[in-house]
């Protein structure tokens, strides 16, 4: 089975670009998160969809947005860059199961460039 | 004060030692424990998963959780050369608006080398 794909793998904008980011979770998975991770840090939550609806959302300004679509994948968009968003940005999908245990399984991720 | 605390290393370490990583957490919410690896330029790649106090078991890989010290940890036996990546560890809470989200550390770089 195919895992977490995402794409594209690596992109360089300039400062105030939009940028749109995609993910395809693992067949049978109806969640999808998106973590931010700079260099040298931990991944940090940006948001987490099931079944579509928005369940969570991290410290993140607005211009950070996201949607899922019926079929489970996701866009994660980020208005009017700045320099400081220059990170890998990954994904993970999981599924829940009852107590709100889950296990998350993450994709390569997208490796941005704010120039 | 970070939810998450992790010595980001580096460790060094010859082939075939045991190797000891750990995070302490302030939440005490937190409930599932996680061990991810993340070789350079990578995604996350999960390791071991628990939820309970106690020692969980695979192959050359221990995770070790006490929730009365927000201590939990991570033995690598017969430690390999594809054992160097950096680990991170991560948690969530099983209830409450942050549920399923993950808080992680900050990751522990590793290399053993021959």
């Amino acid at each position: 089975d195919a895992g977490v794909t995402q794409s594209p793998t690596h992109l360089i904008k300039t400062r105030g670009q939009h940028v749109t980011l995609r993910c395809s979770p693992i067949s049978g998975h109806k969640s999808v998160s998106w973590y931010q991770q700079v260099l040298g840090q931990g991944p940090q939550f940006i948001f987490q969809y099931y079944e579509k609806e928005e369940r969570g959302r991290g410290n993140f300004p607005d211009r950070f947005s996201a949607r899922q679509f019926p079929n489970y994948s996701s866009e994660l968009n980020v208005n009017a860059l700045l320099l400081g968003d220059s990170a890998l940005y990954l994904c993970a999908s999981s599924l829940l199961v009852a107590g709100g245990r889950e296990t998350q399984y993450f994709g390569p991720g997208t490796r941005l460039l704010v120039l | 004060q970070k939810e998450v605390e992790q010595d980001p290393g580096p460790l060094s370490v010859p082939e075939g030692a045991i190797v000891s990583l750990n995070c302490t957490y302030s939440n005490s919410a937190f409930q599932y424990f996680m061990w991810y690896r993340q070789y350079s330029r990578k995604g996350p790649e999960l390791l071991m998963y628990t939820y309970s106090s106690g020692n969980k078991e695979d192959g050359r890989f221990t995770a070790q959780v006490d929730k009365s010290s927000k201590y939990i940890s991570l033995f690598i036996r017969d430690s390999q050369p594809s054992d160097s990546a950096t680990y991170l560890c991560a948690m969530s809470a099983n209830r409450g608006s942050t549920l399923g989200r993950l808080y992680f550390g900050r990751g522990t770089q590793l290399t053993v080398w021959p």
